[in-house]
């Protein structure tokens, strides 16, 4: 597709439960990107991928958050046994990846609400 | 740590206005600095910038980066109720992929 695309974009869960989400880079991008945006706030870094492989996941916040991105294209974002805290936007940016100065470009995010 | 800060937190101005967002930076290893648009959900890309003192424009907006001050500003001149959103400054540091944002700025325009 043209852009970075997002699933869902909306997402309701009872608290405990397991949840993924869904992030598809620009066609090409090897660089994927996983932000958590609060309300009031800008987004917070989770994890970085190039390729296949997570580079930097120092941003998840504990075990319960993990992605993977097995063919180097796709990313899954996945939660389990949801807290209320979680709740929040999920954004997903891609970028070329050839590491010189590059724009991360953001999808339109998923947002998740824990009841 | 690495910190980016936005001021204002919000703004309030009437069509015709020109605004001067701030943003403010902390941070080891300063690659580049971004700025984008958030209106509903996708920041959307408006500038990158490295060099200071140069200024980059679009049309109504401009921003420029002084790396002595570790800041930068975005101009939006002439508004419209469509700037009507809100303004993230972030900042690439050179260890790491990952972009640094700060608060952000809401800013609404009245017609």
């Amino acid at each position: 597709g043209a852009g970075v695309s997002q699933t869902p974009s909306n997402k309701v869960t009872e608290k405990g439960k397991y949840v993924e989400l869904r992030c598809d880079p620009i066609s090409g991008h090897t660089a994927l990107y996983w932000y958590r945006q609060s309300l009031g706030q800008g987004p917070e870094f989770l994890i970085y991928f190039q390729g296949t492989g997570a580079a930097d996941d120092s941003g998840l916040p504990n075990d319960r958050f993990f992605a993977v991105r097995p063919e180097g294209s796709v990313s899954t974002l996945k939660i389990q046994r949801t807290e209320r805290g979680d709740s929040a936007v999920y954004l997903c940016a891609s970028s070329p990846g050839t590491g010189g100065l590059e724009t991360q470009y953001f999808g339109p995010g998923t947002r998740l609400l824990v009841l | 740590e690495d910190k980016v800060v936005q001021s204002p937190l919000s703004l309030v101005v009437h069509e015709g206005d020109t605004v001067t967002l701030n943003c403010s930076y902390e941070v080891t290893n300063f690659r580049s600095l971004l700025w984008y648009k958030q209106e509903k959900k996708a920041p959307t890309f408006l500038f990158m910038l490295t060099s200071s003192g140069i200024e980059k424009k679009s049309g109504r907006l401009s921003s420029i980066l002084d790396k002595k001050e570790l800041s930068s500003i975005l101009n939006i001149t002439a508004t419209q109720t469509g700037d009507s959103a809100i303004y993230l400054c972030a900042v690439l540091s050179s260890n790491t992929g990952k972009l640094i944002f700060g608060q952000g700025t809401t800013l609404q325009v009245k017609p």
